[in-house]
């Protein structure tokens, strides 16, 4: 199974201020994906990222407020710009390897 | 869209019982996942369905996915505190994502607290 680590795991941001939330894998893969859990909430698919290619953005989901960048097989970020305690949630990275799917330890972030 | 709807959403069971968790979907599942989850952290995998009718074992865990293919049963047995934890099913959106190449779906998930 695919090996994943997100950095930073934790973190607490001042409104209106950006952060860039690190996804890396230990073996190639094609798709990745980035989630957010609000508090208390269940997982949200935020967008899909191809290496090579734009992401794709779900419904409510804007690449002007989560920007992802997604420059070789084995790496993604995904930015939170413009923060507001609203963006407080824990972001989490995921990739598919054969029929299975694998997610990141999640990025836990706060705003203020 | 797909909703899934996990029951029940708090399970408090004593240590060494038996336990179920379901997941019900409003559309035809193509690719059921099943995850756990530790408070605050990632998720762990479990299992995967696919067929109507499959059943997946693995320790004291075992995952079916019923021949409508519109349910899924998560069953422990002999529970063990390192059960505790959250439960989530997850589902594939598109009939054509068996290969896992699609961000999937969530349910509520199932809070598993296992009494001593």
């Amino acid at each position: 199974s695919a090996v994943i680590s997100q950095k930073p795991s934790r973190d607490i941001c001042q409104r209106g201020t950006s952060l860039t939330i690190q996804c890396q894998v230990d073996s190639q893969v094609t798709m990745m994906f980035w989630y957010r859990q609000q508090p208390g909430q269940s997982l949200t698919l935020i967008a899909t990222a191809n290496q090579g290619s734009e992401a794709t953005y779900e419904s409510g989901f804007v690449i002007d407020k989560f920007p992802i960048s997604r420059p070789n097989l084995t790496f993604s970020t995904l930015t939170v710009s413009n923060m507001s305690p609203e963006d407080s949630s824990i972001y989490l990275c995921s990739v598919a390897q054969a029929r299975e799917q694998y997610f990141g330890p999640g990025t836990r972030l706060t705003v203020t | 869209s797909q909703e899934l709807e996990q029951s029940p959403q708090s399970l408090i069971v004593q240590e060494g019982k038996n336990l179920t968790i379901n997941c019900t979907s409003s559309k035809t599942l193509y690719g059921l996942y099943w995850y756990k989850q530790k408070y605050g952290e990632g998720l762990i995998f479990l299992m995967m369905l696919q067929k109507g009718g499959e059943e997946k074992s693995h320790e004291k865990i075992t995952a079916k996915l019923d021949e409508k293919k519109q349910q899924s049963s998560l069953h422990i047995t002999a529970s063990q505190p390192s059960h505790a934890g959250i439960y989530l099913c997850g589902a594939t959106r598109y009939r054509n994502s068996g290969g896992g190449a699609d961000g999937l779906t969530f349910g509520k998930g199932t809070h598993l607290i296992i009494q001593p």
